[in-house]
């Protein structure tokens, strides 16, 4: 199936500082990719989803200002969390769906491996 | 915002036993989708069900999506230690995005 690939798998960084993830889809292009978040032992929240060439969308609750989301390619959507506090910290996972070429089953969702991010 | 919920929170079940979770909507679904996620990986996909009152099976694995198409199950047969994980329904927006349930960790004692 298609592969999705997230880039780092862990962070530790210090508070107020600023880090970006990225996620790419390797074998696929995706004009759509969604940003989530999850806390320990709870259910992955949407964060926002992120279109190709324009500007995201955002959930209810969901600071656009600190959570900056650029997906500038068909293949690359990436994530920084501004001015890291450690309530922050958590896993963030982003997915996509084929919707050019069509792999997988229709309104199948890729998921990255995640990114695990600790704020001290 | 559209919701579903899934019950239980938790199961412990010993090797060899069944295992049940379930999703329930207040609204009809366009369809949903089953994600498994190992301890500190991420959701894999499980599969997805459209058709009112369908059915599918993988190996142990049963689906089942409601005839009002407001609730689903999926059931394990004999559960193995590899079963091991939490189990995730996810309701497809209109827009793409997935809503997920809350999860049904299962844990299997050998």
């Amino acid at each position: 199936g298609a592969v999705v690939s997230q880039h780092p798998s862990r962070v530790i960084c210090k508070s107020g500082t600023s880090v970006k993830i990225e996620c790419r889809s390797l074998d696929f292009q995706a004009t759509t990719m969604f940003w989530y978040r999850q806390f320990p032992k709870q259910s992955l929240m949407l964060m926002a989803t992120s279109n190709e060439g324009s500007k995201a969308t955002y959930e209810q609750g969901v600071e656009k200002d600190k959570f900056l989301i650029n997906h500038a390619s068909l293949t690359l959507s990436t994530l920084t969390v501004t001015s890291a506090h450690p309530e922050d910290s958590s896993f963030y996972i982003c997915s996509a769906r084929d919707t050019v070429t069509g792999l997988g089953i229709p309104n199948e969702q890729f998921f990255g491996p995640g990114t695990r991010l600790t704020v001290l | 915002g559209q919701q579903v919920m899934q019950i239980p929170q938790y199961q412990h079940v010993q090797e060899g036993e069944d295992f049940t979770t379930y999703c329930n909507s207040s609204t009809t679904l366009s369809n949903i989708q089953w994600y498994k996620q190992r301890p500190g990986g991420h959701p894999v996909f499980l599969i997805q069900l459209v058709k009112s009152g369908e059915v599918k099976k993988q190996k142990r694995l049963t689906f089942q999506f409601g005839e009002a198409k407001k609730n689903s199950s999926l059931h394990i047969t004999a559960t193995q230690t590899t079963d091991v994980g939490t189990y995730f329904c996810a309701v497809d927006l209109k827009r793409t995005a997935l809503i997920f349930g809350k999860g049904t960790t299962l844990s299997v004692s050998s």
